[in-house]
């Protein structure tokens, strides 16, 4: 079974910019969740969807947003692009919503912003 | 104060060391508690997942939560060079994000 894809894998913008992420599930998981990573502040949870519904949003400004297809494919979009930005970005995939279940993270977009 | 305190290490030990790695939360409600494994370039992998408090077994590894003292404990034992990684603890409390601590640097030297 494939795992968890994200695109694309590198990306550089210049501030002011936005972009858009990808991330396509494990086949038959509805749950996707972003998450930021940097080295100062760690894993940080951006928001979860289920069945194209936004379940969790964590702290971040409006800037970041999201949002799922009827097939689980999951988009993540951050506008005005800030230097602050910089960051890996991971989304895992679950069955459900809910920490009992597993999450499997994908391999992250490292988004440069210069 | 962050919801889940991780020393960053890094960590260097021999081969065939025993590893502990350790962790504190502050939220009384966590009742799910995991240990991720992030090798460079890649996304984290779970390892353990642990309900509330007790200690679980898996091979070499072995997870411990004290709810008591709100402490969170991997312990790896005969550690390979293949264990070199950073290692996440998160916690949370079943209907809410998981909150991750900000990760071991681990180094096992040959």
């Amino acid at each position: 079974k494939a795992g968890v894809t994200q695109t694309p894998r590198y990306l550089i913008k210049t501030r002011g910019q936005q972009v858009t992420l990808s991330c396509s599930p494990i086949s038959g998981h509805r749950s996707v969740s972003w998450y930021q990573q940097t080295p100062g502040q760690g894993l940080q949870f951006l928001f979860e969807y289920f069945s194209e519904t936004q379940r969790n949003k964590g702290n971040f400004p409006g800037r970041f947003s999201g949002r799922q297809f009827s097939n689980s494919r999951s988009e993540m979009n951050v506008s005005t692009l800030e230097l602050g930005d910089s960051a890996l970005y991971l989304c895992a995939s679950s069955l459900t919503s809910g920490s009992t279940d597993t999450q499997y993270f994908g391999p992250g977009t490292r988004l440069t912003v210069l | 104060q962050k919801e889940v305190e991780q020393d960053p290490g890094p960590l260097s030990v021999p081969e065939g060391a025993i590893v502990s790695l350790n962790c504190t939360y502050s939220n009384s409600a966590f009742q799910y508690f995991m240990w991720y494994r992030q090798y460079s370039r890649k996304g984290p992998e779970l390892l353990m997942y642990t309900y509330s408090s007790g200690n679980k077994e898996d091979g070499r590894f072995t997870a411990q939560v004290d709810k008591s003292s709100k402490y969170i404990s991997l312990f790896i034992r005969d550690s390979q060079p293949s264990d070199s990684a950073t290692y996440l603890c998160a916690s949370d409390s079943g209907n809410t994000p998981l909150v991750f601590g900000k990760g071991t640097r681990l180094s096992v030297i040959a």
